[in-house]
């Protein structure tokens, strides 16, 4: 089953702007992670927000995680058109010698110029 | 240099038939995995590896038989390839749930 899901699915703004996305999931988790995929490229590592951390920074971008509520929130400030992109939060489950890093369905976001 | 490469980049291949995608690591994490990214672009799962061990195996077809000869290098066997087959596949590998998966650029495979 999936673990994580985000939202909204797609995100159209406008240059300047700020975009914030949403990510759930279901189950203990030991990190999340935020990818970004430009089209038709591989997918490239954000950020990372450890379980018993609540909020990171890394220039324009700021995580949050709420391990109460299954949710993190991905927030990108003064958008740019360069940041269009599917956007995707991971989650990272470690059980014994398994290590399960899993991927929700992506938020589409499109800044206009 | 490249971190993860894999190879073919596209690949258009007949029903039936058998391909592999090849994929190597430079970085010396002890974890690979396969996702495969269908036309929604939802990226599934397939196989995780650590240290040459299967260690996750997410209910795929037995076509599908990845093999790891060392550490750094995963490849991925498909047999009988069906229609349903055609999607992105991507590489990936990290240290054990403690960092970044770094992701090669893709394998388009398209079965006609």
């Amino acid at each position: 089953s999936q673990q994580g899901e985000e939202d909204p699915q797609a995100l159209s703004i406008q240059e300047g702007e700020n975009a914030t996305m949403n990510c759930s999931y279901k189950t203990s988790i030991n990190n999340l992670q935020w990818y970004r995929q430009n089209s038709g490229r591989g997918l490239v590592h954000l950020i990372l927000i450890r379980s018993n951390e609540r909020e990171k920074h890394s220039g324009r971008l700021r995580v949050t995680l709420d391990t109460s509520k299954k949710s993190s929130s991905l927030l990108i400030t003064a958008s740019r058109a360069a940041d269009t992109a599917s956007y995707f939060c991971a989650t990272d489950v470690i059980t014994g010698a398994n290590s399960k890093l899993t991927f929700g369905k992506g938020i589409t976001l499109s800044v206009r110029p | 240099d490249t971190a993860v490469s894999q190879t073919p980049k596209y690949l258009v291949t007949q029903m039936g038939n058998d391909k592999s995608i090849k994929c190597e690591q430079n970085l010396g994490h002890d974890t690979m995995y396969w996702y495969k990214q269908d036309s929604k672009k939802f990226l599934k799962i397939m196989f995780s590896y650590n240290n040459k061990e299967l260690i996750i195996n997410e209910t795929v077809p037995n076509r599908f038989s990845p093999k790891s000869p060392d550490k750094a290098h995963l490849n991925l066997h498909i047999n009988s390839l069906e229609l349903g087959d055609s999607a992105v596949y991507f590489c990936a590998s990290n240290h054990r749930g403690a960092t970044e998966a770094f992701f090669g650029q893709g394998t388009r495979l398209t079965v006609v």
